[in-house]
């Protein structure tokens, strides 16, 4: 069984730039959900796809933006990057709203 | 407001020591909660989670937690700690159909001395 995986690793993106980071499912879950891991904290909810469709979403703005594709997988692009935009973020997988297994991560720095 | 706390940033304790790490919630109904353990510039991997019937949960390498809802607490424990243990811990909690908001504390350090 393969597990969350997360591309690229690491990233360094300038102010203003725009990014996008992946995650590949664990095998058999249809959920996927993005957070955010600033320097000492917890993670922040960014927002959530079901079978293509976004479902839930915490408080970020709107140049947060996702995709779910059919096998899926997901993407997270980030407009108009900001310097508190520095952060690791983390793709989790559920079979519903089961227990979340998270990926790696991407740590994204901004300068 | 829907919250976790953990009243303890760091925690240093003996190898071999036991272990107690403490998580508070408030939200308005029973959650789903759950602990993830992170070490140093990885992800978050599942130890437990609680969704419903006993309270006392048996998770990965030896811990468990126990739910008490009159104290709205969901503490971690381990009889005996290893080295290997020392990483961050987070509790969460999230509702059923909570379209995918889990709500984490802001994480125990564990260090672990020989």
């Amino acid at each position: 069984e393969t597990g969350v995986t997360q591309s690229p690793t690491h990233l360094i993106k300038t102010r203003g730039q725009q990014v996008t980071l992946r995650c590949s499912s664990q095998s058999g879950h249809n959920t996927v959900s993005w957070y955010q891991q600033a320097l000492g904290q917890g993670p922040q909810f960014i927002f959530q796809y079901y079978r293509e469709e976004e479902n839930g979403r915490g408080n970020f703005p709107p140049r947060f933006s996702g995709l779910q594709f059919p096998n899926y997988s997901s993407e997270l692009n980030v407009n108009a990057l900001e310097l508190d935009d520095s952060a690791l973020y983390l793709c989790a997988s559920s079979q519903s709203d089961r227990a979340r297994f998270f990926g790696p991560g991407t740590r994204l720095t901004v300068l | 407001a829907q919250s976790v706390t953990q009243p303890d940033i760091h925690i240093t304790v003996s190898e071999g020591a036991s272990l107690e790490l403490r998580c508070n919630y408030s939200y308005g109904a029973t959650p789903y909660l759950f602990w993830y353990v992170q070490s140093p510039g990885q992800g978050l991997q599942l130890l437990l989670k609680y969704f419903s019937g006993d309270t006392l949960v048996q998770g990965i390498k030896g811990f468990e937690a126990e739910f008490k809802r009159s104290q709205s607490s969901f503490n971690l424990r381990k009889p005996s700690v290893h080295w290997s243990d020392a990483a961050e811990y987070f509790c969460a909690v999230g509702a059923p159909g909570s379209q995918g908001n889990l709500i984490f504390g802001k994480g125990t350090k564990l260090s672990v001395k020989p």
